[in-house]
């Protein structure tokens, strides 16, 4: 198994751009969730899906869309880039709410210019 | 003041040593998460535990729900332990459920 993985691994931007960045599991995990990980911050929840077709808001989802299509996919899409969202972008998966092992994918480190 | 706070915030052993690293939380938890993530940035979760003691190695985690607090130990350390540790509490909300992070531990073993 592959487990968690995400693309890209790097990527710089221009303020006003979008992108999507990519996270997949092979797991047949129901609940994928994104992060972002800044400097002298905890890692900060985004947005979550607890199955195919259900999303819901994190902590701070403001500037990012989700979809979960498939179980497999969870793509997170950058509307209209900030130098804020300037940050490593963690996915993660398990095999049902969080009282149960996180697994993470490499990440992905965004810079906004 | 955080939900999850944790101590020390660095820590530097010489290889061999015993090392703790604390967590406390100040709401109700399901489960607590501890996880490492090393210097290329990938996280691993270490332990999951929701009441008493768990042991993978040279690792051990106990959790004292009453207390609201958790305690991270390395035994024999070693520079391969070199990571950033972080404690994680999932609430146990049904709806909303999410898990609230730490700043991290940086832990530094020299040889």
């Amino acid at each position: 198994n592959a487990g968690v993985t995400q693309t890209p691994k790097f990527q710089v931007l221009k303020t006003g751009q979008s992108m999507t960045l990519q996270c997949a599991q092979d797991m047949n995990h129901e609940y994928m969730s994104w992060y972002r990980q800044d400097p002298g911050m905890g890692l900060r929840l985004i947005h979550y899906s607890v199955g195919a077709g259900i999303t819901d808001q994190g902590e701070v989802p403001n500037g990012y869309n989700v979809s979960r299509s498939t179980t497999e996919d969870f793509p997170l899409r950058l509307l209209s880039a900030a130098p804020s969202q300037t940050s490593v972008y963690f996915c993660a998966s398990s095999r049902g709410p969080l009282s149960y092992e996180q697994y993470f994918g490499p990440g992905t480190r965004l810079t906004v210019t | 003041k955080n939900e999850v706070e944790q101590s020390p915030q660095n820590l530097t052993a010489q290889e061999g040593e015993f090392i703790t690293i604390n967590c406390s939380y100040s709401v109700g938890i399901s489960a607590l998460h501890w996880l490492q993530q090393h210097p290329g940035g990938g996280i691993v979760s270490l332990f999951m535990l929701s009441s008493g003691k768990k042991k993978h190695g040279r690792l051990i985690a106990t959790i004292n729900i009453q207390e609201k607090h958790s305690s991270l130990h390395i035994t024999a350390s070693h520079p391969r332990d070199s990571a950033v540790y972080i404690c994680a509490v999932n609430t146990g909300e049904t709806s909303g459920s999410r898990l609230t992070f730490g700043e991290g531990t940086q832990l530094t073993v020299n040889p």
